[in-house]
């Protein structure tokens, strides 16, 4: 089952402007990651905020997490042609032993 | 850099028949994961291992699929027969055991159920 849902499922951006996804959960959580995926390609992971977290920089990404709210949203700043790829959140529930869940992602398209 | 190996990269079957894929872990990693993805969905738990124990496999379909890791080690993913629904990217991850740990994935092995 998946619990998180992001959205927008896709998002078309020039290069140089910020893009924002969301991400939002149903159960309480011990992290959050965000991961990347190329076409066709296995995953990458961007960056980890912990439940107590509330926001996390790394590099030209910035993560927030509201838990009250159950969301979290990632934002790539100054975007480059290479970040086109598809952009999963995903939820290490409590008490799953590390199982992570994940949403159905959004797609990003930055045009040169 | 250690990566996730898995291999094939790309399997094509005809319904019925049996496929299997490998995976190896990044050494040392106690934790490993294989995942379905659908296109355009995300990743879906299909069994977690915790050295050769398995600790998760409530999606796996246990009527076609099994996964062992018999060492602890590597691990082998199979389902027989094939159905057309099998059809999509198997994906590996392996972690360190712990709290908040990140999970690196292979490549995948895409596949395709004729």
């Amino acid at each position: 089952s998946q619990q998180g849902e992001e959205d927008p499922q896709a998002l078309s951006i020039q290069e140089g402007e910020n893009a924002t996804m969301n991400c939002s959960y149903k159960t309480s959580i011990n992290n959050l990651q965000w991961y990347r995926q190329n076409s066709g390609r296995g995953l990458v992971h961007l960056i980890l905020i912990r439940s107590n977290e509330r926001e996390k920089h790394s590099g030209r990404l910035r993560v927030t997490l509201d838990t009250s709210k159950k969301s979290s949203s990632l934002l790539i700043t100054a975007s480059r042609a290479a970040d086109t790829a598809s952009y999963f959140c995903a939820t290490d529930v409590n008490n799953q032993g590390g199982k992570l869940i994940f949403g159905q992602g959004t797609e990003l398209s930055v045009k040169p | 850099e250690a990566e996730v190996a898995q291999s094939p990269r790309y399997k094509i079957t005809e319904k019925s028949q049996a496929v299997a894929f490998w995976c190896d872990p990044i050494s040392g990693h106690a934790t490993l994961y294989w995942y379905r993805q659908i296109l355009g969905q995300g990743p879906e738990l299909l069994v977690q291992f915790q050295d050769e124990s398995v600790v998760d496999d409530s999606q796996l379909p246990k009527d076609r699929f099994s996964a062992e890791r018999l060492k602890g080690v590597d691990s082998t993913l199979k389902i027989q027969p094939a159905e057309l629904g099998d059809s999509a990217m198997y994906l590996c991850a392996s972690s360190t055991y712990g709290l908040y740990n990140e999970q690196f994935f292979g490549p995948g092995t895409r596949l395709t159920v004729l």
